[in-house]
């Protein structure tokens, strides 16, 4: 199985400011088609996950550009400017490359 | 609009059985894979597998090979999963999703005896 590796596993972040997830797979996410089916998804309180971004760095219908997701191969960062109140919740990457894993998840809480 | 609907919250005895529904509205349900995934409470994400919609064809992760069952019943847009010989660490929220964008509410499963 592919090992989704997701660090830090919680962050404390003030209001307004920007704060990246990392994301690391112990195997390149490269298809045979030339993509990488890494996403990430953020799942709120009591909700259900909620896919933000797809294939890295494609931004989901309705999702701000303050959600931005780059790299390649086995390195991804999802990176999320100005940080509202409801971003907050628990971040996860997803790859579809390989037979489906998610990473552990990236708890955001308030500072 | 796209939308999965699944069934109410569980509470079985180990060494008991359920069957959860999913019911998929405002697309062609033959067209996307249904997945299945778990999440015990206060962990992550684990995905169990998935089943072809068009040939009714399951895949299961190594730890839901055995004791768990998905099926279709494609008339009525519906995927089910069937947990057999219930134990307690079954205990969680199952999620039905397609293509990882669209999730179902979640039902949640309690084994207790």
């Amino acid at each position: 199985d592919v090992v989704m590796t997701q660090t830090p596993p919680s962050l404390s972040v003030a209001i307004g400011q920007s704060v990246s997830i990392s994301c690391k797979s112990s195997q390149s996410l490269v298809y045979s088609d030339g993509k990488t089916y890494l996403h990430w998804l953020l799942q709120s309180s009591g909700r259900s996950p909620k896919r933000l971004i797809y294939q890295v760095s494609n931004l989901d219908s309705g999702v701000p550009d303050r959600f931005s997701g780059t790299g390649s191969q086995k390195d991804f960062t999802l990176k999320i400017s100005r940080v509202e109140a409801k971003d907050l919740g628990v971040y996860y990457c997803a790859q579809t490359t390989h037979f489906p894993t998610f990473g552990g998840g990236t708890k955001l809480e308030l500072k | 609009q796209i939308q999965l609907v699944q069934s109410g919250p569980e509470l079985k005895k180990p060494g008991e059985s359920l069957k959860i529904s999913c019911k998929a509205s405002g697309y062609t349900f033959t067209d996307y894979a249904m997945q299945w995934v778990k999440q015990a409470p206060g962990k992550g994400l684990q995905y169990m597998g998935w089943i072809n919609t068009q040939t009714g064809k399951p895949t299961y992760a190594d730890d839901f090979k055995e004791r768990f069952v998905f099926s279709l019943e494609t008339s009525a847009s519906t995927a089910y999963l069937q947990i057999n010989n219930l134990k307690n660490e079954d205990t969680a929220t199952y999620f039905c999703a397609r293509d990882e964008q669209y999730w179902g509410q979640g039902v949640m499963v309690t084994v207790s005896s």
